[in-house]
Order: C-alpha cells, then sequence, then structure tokens
C-alpha cells in the first residue's frame, strides 16, 4: 500500500504564505502525470477538491491555492493565506489504489 | 448543478446490516465511476469503496472486502452500499464522491451518519 505521511497541525499568520507536505513511500508518477490530489475541509461540511494531478486547479478555487511536485514530494500552498482557510488539507493518491494522508489541520493566526 | 445526495442514515446493532444510497444528478450518472468514502469521528478520511461507470469493476479497501458490497442502478442514477457484519469501528460518515478517471474526487455528497453500538 501507498502510504501517505502530513504534519498533523499548521499555524499561519493571516496574508502569509501557508505550505503543506505529503511525502508519499513509493513514486505515485506514472506516464508523465502525478497521482497526487488535494482536498480541503472546513469544519462539518464534505471535502472540496483542490488540485488535482498534483498542480491543477479545480474548477472554482482561487488561484491562492497552489499545487507543487513529483514522485514521492508534494506541496500544497495557499498564499496569501485568509481567515477562511481554517480547514484540515488532505492529499490523496490515485496511483494505486486510493488512499489519503491523515490530514493537515490550518490555523490562521 | 452536480449534486449527490445520501440516505440511509441510522443507529445499528453491533453483526447487524445497513444499506446506504446516493442519489446523482446534475451529470450523466451512468458515464462515471463512483466511490464511497468514510471518516470516523473526528478522524481522517478512509476510501472504502470503487465501482466502474458500467459496474464492471469493483474494489474494496481491506478493511470492508467481504462485509460492504458496491452497487448502483444506472437507470435510477443510484449509487448503494450494503454494509454487512457490521461492527463498532465501521461508524462514522459515509460520503459517495464521483470519480475523474485520474483517481480523485470531484464531488462530494454532504454524508450520512452511520453508529454501531449495542
Amino acid at each position: 500500500d501507498i502510504v501517505l505521511t502530513q504534519s498533523p497541525a499548521l499555524a499561519v499568520s493571516l496574508g502569509q504564505r501557508a505550505t503543506i507536505s505529503c511525502k508519499t513511500n513509493q513514486n505515485v508518477d506514472y506516464y508523465g502525470n502525478s497521482y497526487m490530489h488535494w482536498y480541503q475541509q472546513k469544519p462539518g461540511q464534505q471535502p472540496k477538491l483542490l488540485i488535482y494531478l498534483a498542480s491543477n486547479l479545480a474548477s472554482g478555487i482561487p488561484a491562492r491555492f497552489s499545487g507543487r511536485g513529483s514522485g514521492t514530494d508534494f506541496t500544497l500552498t495557499i498564499d496569501p493565506v485568509e481567515a477562511d482557510d481554517t480547514a484540515t488539507y488532505y492529499c490523496q493518491q490515485s496511483r494505486n489504489l486510493l488512499t489519503f494522508g491523515s490530514g493537515t489541520k490550518l490555523e490562521i493566526k | 448543478e452536480v449534486q449527490l445526495v445520501e440516505s440511509g442514515e441510522g443507529l445499528v446493532q453491533p453483526g447487524s446490516s445497513m444499506k446506504l444510497s446516493c442519489v446523482a444528478s446534475g451529470f450523466t450518472f451512468s458515464n462515471y465511476g463512483m466511490n464511497w468514502i468514510r471518516q470516523a469521528p473526528k478522524k481522517g478520511l478512509e476510501w472504502i469503496a470503487l465501482i466502474y461507470y458500467d459496474s464492471s469493476s469493483k474494489y474494496y479497501a481491506d478493511s470492508v472486502k467481504g462485509r460492504f458490497t458496491i452497487s448502483r442502478d444506472n437507470s435510477k442514477n443510484t449509487l448503494y452500499l450494503e454494509m454487512n457484519s457490521l461492527r463498532s469501528e465501521d461508524t462514522a460518515m459515509y460520503y459517495c464522491a464521483k470519480y475523474n478517471n485520474y483517481g480523485y474526487f470531484d464531488y462530494w455528497g454532504q454524508g450520512v451518519m452511520v453508529t454501531v453500538s449495542s
């Protein structure tokens, strides 16, 4: 199984940059695509797709969100952070079955 | 507008069975794979089952394999999850999610709560 590792929590000041990392124990690249995706889940809500295939912004997501990475190391960046970005962020791989990271809870100071 | 509406929420005893439904609208349901994903209280997301657009293939997480069955009725735009031999560790919010062929979930339902307790 592919295991995804995320830091449990991150605190960032309003207006600054938040960088959330996700590391996998196996390469999730395949034929030119990185099969890594990112979701935002606010308290009491269902998750929402932010980024697909490592760096593609999902429909309706503001350009403050971006993703990068390849192989086994990926990051989600929010710049600048807004108060409404308080949420838990999950990475998910689809290279081999489907698994999620444990989530990073973002606090805005 | 894509909508996914789950139903079947409830409290059941360990060892019993339960069936969840998810009605889809706003897209051509029969063209897309669908998934069930769950989230135990205060925990992270766990993918549990995938069904292809034509039911030709089904995949399950090890945690539910042999106990849960995913199915769909394309004539009714409805996805199902039949859960048998339920355990306390199956207590969770259950979400249905539309699947993109690159393996991500582009739309999610609001979820239904399943509680397994005596």
